[in-house]
């Protein structure tokens, strides 16, 4: 079965610092998926970014950055310049099929001080 | 833009009683599922739903628990006597064909 490690428990920066989240991922499928949700104090889960497992390219949007590496099963997640909007629990999740389980890890707190 | 609608926001219920949780998908989506979460855990799968069966469940989703689609719009799941540990966030979720999901903003159980 799927499995995804989040190491860090918790991260806290100063505003404008840049900040990588960390998340490993163990599957024995070829063909999987990839995702980050983000969710505040609020409690809901926004989705930030899937990721199929063919696609290893990086992708950047806005503030947010995601390095996919198989070599290493890592898909890490960096924010730059933060703000204390981003202050939030992010998960990594993977998924070995569309339709199937999405296995989350165990979430990231990053706390962003003005 | 589409969202996933759930009600109760928030029920609490006595130990043993069955409660429905509710949920509207996004319209054009063909999978549903249900998340749990326990306060400050992480987010576990319960029950994943597609053409109108249970596709995968997870060893939390006992005979306790069951799902629903009763009229091509509503997606429920009933717990039918609760227990303590059952008091969660429960999150609904509708994912589209790119297998992105997208959730409710939950309901909040507390048994008592």
């Amino acid at each position: 079965a799927q499995k995804v490690t989040q190491a860090q428990t918790e991260i806290s920066v100063v505003e404008k610092e840049d900040v990588t989240l960390d998340c490993v991922y163990e599957t024995r499928d070829t063909t999987y998926y990839l995702f980050w949700y983000k969710q505040p104090p609020s409690g809901e889960l926004v989705f930030l970014i899937r990721r199929n497992s063919f696609d290893e390219q990086n992708e950047i949007s806005g503030r947010y950055s995601w390095n996919f590496q198989k070599s290493t099963s890592s898909f890490n997640f960096t924010i730059t310049a933060s703000q204390v909007v981003d202050s939030a629990v992010y998960f990594c999740a993977l998924s070995e099929a569309i339709g199937n389980d999405m296995r989350f890890g165990a979430g990231t707190r990053l706390t962003v001080k003005p | 833009e589409p969202e996933v609608t759930q009600t109760p926001s928030h029920q609490v219920t006595q130990m043993g009683q069955e409660v429905i949780l509710r949920c509207v998908p996004i319209s054009n989506h063909l999978y549903f599922y249900w998340y749990r979460q326990i306060l400050g855990q992480k987010v576990e799968f319960l029950v994943s739903f597609y053409n109108n069966e249970i596709s995968e469940k997870s060893e939390i989703f006992d005979d306790q628990f069951s799902v629903e689609r009763p009229d091509g719009s509503n997606f429920t799941l009933k717990i039918r006597s609760t227990k303590l540990e059952d008091s969660a966030m429960y999150f609904c979720a509708s994912g589209n064909s790119l297998g992105e999901l997208f959730f409710g903003e939950g309901s909040r159980l507390t048994v008592l």
